[in-house]
């Protein structure tokens, strides 16, 4: 069984522009997660979706961000436009509704905004 | 607000002696806790998960770890680290369902 997939593994862009991530769940997890971690600080979660639906958004910084999860598949993260403070690794996960519900990470997306 | 606090930034260990890795959390209700590992380059990996039961939980690579509700410490040990074992680990608590709150991490080195 394939796990979660993220890419791009690596991004450098500059201030002011825009980067789109993508998370790939494993098949059949209607659970998804974003997180994020800024250098040397802690993973801080983003937000959830269940199927395509946003369940909890509480974690986006602000209005740049923008998440989608179309036909409750696949999940993009749009930053737009970047500032430097965005910087960082950004940690997908999924988990499947009623199995203990325990989240399994991908690679992470590291983004650094110059 | 929950929290999760993991007061040792950096661990040194040798190769061979025991290791325990430190977590602290704040909850207000019966948590779920879990420790990943993050080796270079690697995701987050799950070592092991406490849901309910035995206090004491066997996960991956030889690691345990024990829930103390008293003392709101879920600990992570191992009787005897491998050099493959140097990785960034991170305590996590949540409930079903919704999201983790992590602590900040403790990175792990391995001398021979």
């Amino acid at each position: 069984e394939a796990g979660v997939t993220q890419f791009p593994s690596h991004s450098v862009i500059e201030k002011g522009q825009t980067v789109t991530l993508r998370c790939d769940p494993i098949s059949g997890h209607d659970n998804l997660y974003w997180y994020r971690r800024v250098m040397g600080k802690e993973i801080k979660f983003l937000l959830h979706f269940v199927k395509e639906s946003k369940q909890d958004e509480s974690g986006m910084p602000n209005n740049r961000f923008l998440a989608e999860r179309t036909g409750g598949t696949y999940s993009t993260l749009k930053v737009q436009p970047a500032e430097l403070e965005d910087s960082g690794v950004y940690f997908c996960a999924s988990s499947q509704v009623g199995m203990g519900e325990t989240q399994y990470f991908g690679p992470g997306t590291r983004l650094l905004v110059l | 607000a929950q929290s999760v606090t993991q007061p040792d930034i950096h661990i040194t260990v040798s190769e061979g002696a025991s290791l325990e890795l430190r977590c602290n959390y704040s909850y207000g209700a019966t948590p779920y806790l879990f420790w990943y590992v993050q080796s270079p380059g690697q995701g987050l990996q799950l070592l092991l998960k406490y849901f309910s039961g035995d206090t004491l939980v066997q996960g991956i690579k030889g690691f345990e770890a024990e829930f103390k509700r008293s003392q709101s410490s879920f600990n992570l040990r191992k009787p005897s680290v491998h050099w493959s074992d140097a990785a960034e680990y991170f305590c996590a608590v949540g409930q079903v369902g919704e999201k983790l709150t992590f602590g900040t991490g403790t990175r792990l080195t391995i001398i021979p």
